[in-house]
C-alpha cells in the first residue's frame, strides 16, 4: 500500500485566495483525521471523520475552514479566504478504527499564505 | 491549558549514548501513551506506546518508562544512532476516544 497520500506537497498562495488540500487515506481505513502543525501550537486535530461522516470538527479554527469526505477514498480541506496565519503544515491521517488504533500520517502539505 | 508537557525542547547526544525525553500529564483519565517519531518532510509515525498497567515497555533500542503516581512517562533511546535524529512527540489519550493530545516535540540530533 502506498500509505496516506496528500497533495499538493507544497502550496504558496496569496492572502484571500481559496486553498484546497487533498487526501487519499489507506484503503480499508474507516477513520480519517486532519491535523495542523505549527511551531507555536504543535500538532492540533482539526477534524475527524468516521465512515465518511464528520464526527468532531471542534478543532476547525473558524468558518473559513471546511472539510469534506465524499467517499471512503478521498477527503478535502478547504480554506476560503486564506490568511497568512493559516501558514502551517497540514497532515491527513487514517486508521482502521478511531479508538487507540495506530494512525498513519501522510507526508503533509506545507501551506504558505503571503 | 497545556495538558501534556514535554522536555527537553532539543537534545544533542553522541553516537552510542542514551537519549531521554520526558513527558508529564495532568489528567488521570489518560490511559494510552504513544510516542511518535517524525523525520524532516515526513508525517509523524508511531514508534512505541504503553498503557498504565505496566511500568516499562521495550522494543529494540526504544524503551518507555511509565510512572503512574508521578503522572510522567519517558522515552529512552539506547545506543543512539545518527539515523535516530528526528523530532519525537509524546501523546496522551483516553481509551474509547480518538483525540490525541500531543506534546510540543523534542528535536533530537545524534552526532556521528
Amino acid at each position: 500500500d502506498a500509505g496516506v497520500i496528500q497533495s499538493p506537497r507544497h502550496e504558496v498562495t496569496e492572502m484571500g485566495q481559496e486553498v484546497t488540500l487533498r487526501c487519499k487515506p489507506i484503503s480499508g481505513h474507516n477513520s480519517l483525521f486532519w491535523y495542523r502543525q505549527t511551531m507555536m501550537r504543535g500538532l492540533e486535530l482539526l477534524i475527524y471523520f468516521n465512515n465518511n461522516v464528520p464526527i468532531d470538527d471542534s478543532g476547525m479554527p473558524e468558518d473559513r475552514f471546511s472539510a469534506k469526505m465524499p467517499n471512503a477514498s478521498f477527503s478535502t480541506l478547504k480554506i476560503q479566504p486564506s490568511e497568512p496565519r493559516d501558514s502551517a503544515v497540514y497532515f491527513c491521517a487514517s486508521s482502521l478504527g478511531a479508538q487507540n488504533t495506530e494512525a498513519f500520517f501522510g507526508q503533509g502539505t506545507r501551506l504558505t499564505v503571503v | 491549558q497545556q495538558q501534556v508537557k514535554q522536555s527537553p525542547q532539543s537534545l544533542i547526544v553522541q553516537k552510542g549514548g542514551i537519549s531521554i525525553i520526558n513527558c508529564a500529564y495532568e489528567n488521570t483519565a489518560f490511559d494510552y501513551f504513544p510516542w511518535y517519531q517524525q523525520f524532516p518532510g515526513k508525517g509523524p509515525a508511531l514508534l512505541i506506546a504503553i498503557r498504565p498497567d505496566v511500568s516499562e515497555k521495550k522494543e529494540g533500542r526504544f524503551t518507555i518508562s511509565f510512572n503512574k503516581s508521578a503522572k510522567q512517562f519517558s522515552l529512552h533511546i539506547m545506543d543512539s544512532q545518527p539515523g535516530d535524529s528526528a523530532t519525537y512527540f509524546c501523546a496522551v489519550t483516553t481509551s474509547g476516544t480518538y483525540k490525541y493530545i500531543f506534546g510540543t516535540g523534542t528535536r533530537l540530533k545524534v552526532l556521528a
